[in-house]
């Protein structure tokens, strides 16, 4: 059974801190991560991609990648109010696309 | 970018009654379309995978007389709620990926049902 794990949160950060969400994942296979954002009543949303080992950054985001440590990370830099949502951690081999549980993060004003 | 087209956004029914749900893939051909499941506050759960041209894969647990799904073009496939009842309200996703496998899932806008 492929698996991905995340903290469900809730993880609550002041406004401007950096939020830190994070996720591991049973297939050493896979090769593709990514992060998702759902707001409470809305479907989820494309936010980060990445595939190879190391950082990549967009905006305020930057996800982080071990697969070594079969580990991938979200920052969020400066974190508001709006940020507030539940982050979806997605792996795929190619074949099976399995979601972890997602992680609800508080961003308090 | 990757675009998928959910109808309708919400829709009310009564007990007993069959309701349609939409799913299309605006820019991009999608040999393979999921169908999740996610009640309030709580995560998404796959119901089925779709695929073009054949019989739909239900996970475990999914009345696959009750929820039927037809995929019968590139960029189009269907969930059908049959003789619903209220404990199938629930929030109903869509998703699809652009060929290559390693690209995201794109996700509907999602269909909430409320079955009365």
């Amino acid at each position: 059974q492929k698996e991905v794990e995340q903290n469900s949160g809730p993880l609550s950060v002041p406004e401007g801190a950096i939020a830190s969400l994070n996720c591991t994942y049973s297939d050493r296979g896979s090769q593709s991560f990514f992060w998702y954002r759902q707001y409470s009543g809305k479907s989820p949303e494309l936010i980060m991609s990445i595939y190879s080992n190391g950082d990549k950054e967009d905006g305020r985001f930057t996800a982080q990648l071990n697969k070594a440590s079969q580990y991938v990370s979200l920052l969020i830099r400066d974190s508001q109010p709006s940020d507030s949502a539940t982050y979806l951690c997605a792996v795929t081999d190619g074949q099976n696309f399995v979601f972890g549980p997602g992680t609800r993060l508080s961003v308090l004003p | 970018g990757a675009v998928v087209s959910q109808h309708p956004s919400w829709v009310i029914c009564k007990s007993g009654t069959s309701v349609k749900i939409e799913c299309r893939s605006l820019d991009f051909q999608a040999t393979t379309m999921f169908w999740y499941r996610q009640f309030p506050k709580q995560s998404l759960m796959l119901m089925a995978t779709s695929n073009e041209g054949s019989k739909a894969t239900y996970e475990q647990g999914v009345e696959k007389d009750k929820f039927l799904i037809n995929h019968a073009s590139l960029t189009l496939s269907t969930l059908t709620v049959t003789s619903a009842h209220p404990e199938d309200s629930s929030f109903y996703i869509c998703s699809a990926r652009q060929q290559g496998g390693i690209y995201g899932y794109t996700f509907g806008s999602g269909t909430r049902l409320t079955v009365v």
